[in-house]
């Protein structure tokens, strides 16, 4: 069975630095791209960063500079370094797989909370 | 403000039909198929319900039918169930740098 377990978010300072860690089980996790999408409250959902199985990584503007994905495919762990934090990077943050597809999402975690707010 | 357009909500009673749309623009629904949907309970993991705009995963039920026209895409669940109520999400990969956006999400009600 796939899981994706995400973990450390939590109530963070404007400017201030969180790093959240999505640990996966159940497949090959080296041979899938690997993404983080967040909801806010009240806009939905926003990607935020993709990682390919060669480590090539993507971002939207508005996280680029300031947002690093990473991956360790010994440990089967996704990676989400967050600096120069903003309150409108306050969301829910979940770590998805790409799918066979490469353009949808087919499994997710459930979601790990960073708040940003003095 | 969400890159693709959804209503904010939806009803139907169980048995009937809805629909839910989503628009976007000839950048992303209407340049590619690759539109996806999610449900969404809140609290528990996004589930991908339809790839590649009509295209189901393994274990989603026929009732559940995705379509696309021009640069609205849509979503049907025929035969409306309690465990439908949900949030529905809207997705598609897009030629600008921001590469995948999302609708804002549809409250699916069922009475």
């Amino acid at each position: 069975e796939v899981q994706l377990v995400e973990s450390g978010g939590g109530l963070v300072q404007p400017g201030g630095s969180l790093r959240l860690s999505c640990a996966a089980s159940g497949f090959t996790f080296s041979s899938y791209d690997m993404h983080w999408v967040r909801q806010t409250a009240g806009k939905g959902l926003e990607w935020v960063s993709a990682i390919g199985v060669a480590g090539d990584t993507y971002y939207p503007g508005s996280v680029k500079g300031r947002f690093t994905i990473s991956r360790d495919n010994a440990k089967s762990s996704l990676y989400l370094q967050m600096n120069s934090l903003r309150a409108g990077d306050t969301a829910v943050y979940y770590c998805t797989r790409a799918s066979g597809t490469y353009y949808d999402f087919d499994y997710w975690g459930q979601g790990t909370l960073v708040t940003v707010s003095s | 403000q969400s890159a693709l357009t959804q209503p904010a909500s939806v009803s139907g009673s169980p048995g009937q039909s809805i629909t839910i749309s989503c628009t976007g623009t000839s950048s992303d629904i209407g340049a590619y198929n690759y539109v996806s949907w999610y449900q969404h309970h809140p609290g528990k993991a996004p589930k991908l319900m339809i790839y590649e705009v009509s295209n189901r995963p393994l274990g989603v039920p026929d009732r559940f039918s995705g379509s696309k026209s021009g640069n609205t895409a849509s979503l049907t669940i025929s035969g409306l169930q309690a465990e439908d109520e949900a949030d529905y999400y809207c997705s598609s990969y897009t030629s600008s740098s921001t590469k995948w956006v999302f609708g804002g999400g549809t409250k699916l009600t069922v009475l």
